[in-house]
């Protein structure tokens, strides 16, 4: 059950658009539709952006969306702002019933 | 307006085991979509998935730490704990509580609700 693989940083320019990956197996990213996507600020807890792929829960700005292909999800934020420079996390459901986190990636707005 | 509030010992001693209680309002954790888990993050490290309990008590647990790791409920007092025996100073981290909420007839979801964190130290 190891960690899903995400890039440590990633950065943008504001208004540009920035994509983070998140590499699992065919046990876990690859084989449901349960992967998710947290945004984390220092000191707080972390808050869902994405869940089951790509659907964005009410109050998440469109700017954000998710997909999938293989083994491999993918958290896209279009028009970067200041305020989205944070630790972003990815999720996924696994076999035998238990859910794995990604390494977390931390997004820079230059 | 689900909230969820994590409580205990912030300071452990190495070998004893660490008791969390996490206290549910503006819900029940008897909701047949819900699961509540238990989530820890150490200083400066990523997430990681402990285990969880849904609503007629069946868990499920991280198979690292399988073998340490206890979650269980109160309906009547509507709170979750967490027990994690053995510990050592590599379970030092912020200890969150979270909803795991399905959708519809899914029967997994996302973690959409989650506590402030509680610190604990192991430390003697």
């Amino acid at each position: 059950q190891s960690a899903l693989t995400q890039p440590a940083s990633v950065s943008g320019s504001p208004g540009q658009s920035i994509t983070i990956s998140c590499t699992g197996t065919s046990s876990d990213v690859g084989g449901y539709n349960y992967v998710s996507w947290y945004q984390q600020h220092p000191g707080k807890a972390p808050q869902v952006m994405i869940y089951d792929v790509r659907d964005r829960p009410s109050g998440v700005s469109y700017r954000f969306s998710g997909s999938k292909s293989g083994n491999t999800a993918s958290l896209t934020i279009s028009g970067l702002q200041a305020e989205d420079e944070a630790d972003y996390y990815c999720s996924s459901y696994s076999s035998s019933n238990t859910y794995v986190f990604g390494t977390g990636t931390k997004v820079t707005v230059l | 307006q689900v909230h969820l509030q994590e409580s205990g010992p912030g300071l452990v001693k190495p070998s004893q085991t660490l008791s969390l209680t996490c206290a549910v309002s503006g819900g029940s954790i008897e909701s047949g979509s819900s699961f509540w888990s238990w989530i820890r993050q150490p200083a400066g490290k990523g997430l990681e998935w402990l285990g969880r309990i849904n609503f007629i008590g069946k868990t499920d647990y991280s198979h690292s730490l399988n073998s340490r790791v206890t979650i269980s409920s109160d309906t009547s007092k509507n709170q979750v704990s967490l027990r994690l025996s053995s510990v050592t100073a590599a379970d030092t981290a912020v200890y969150y509580c979270a909803r795991l909420q399905r959708r519809g007839y899914s029967p997994e979801g996302s973690f959409d609700i989650w506590g402030q964190g509680t610190m604990v130290t192991v430390s003697s």
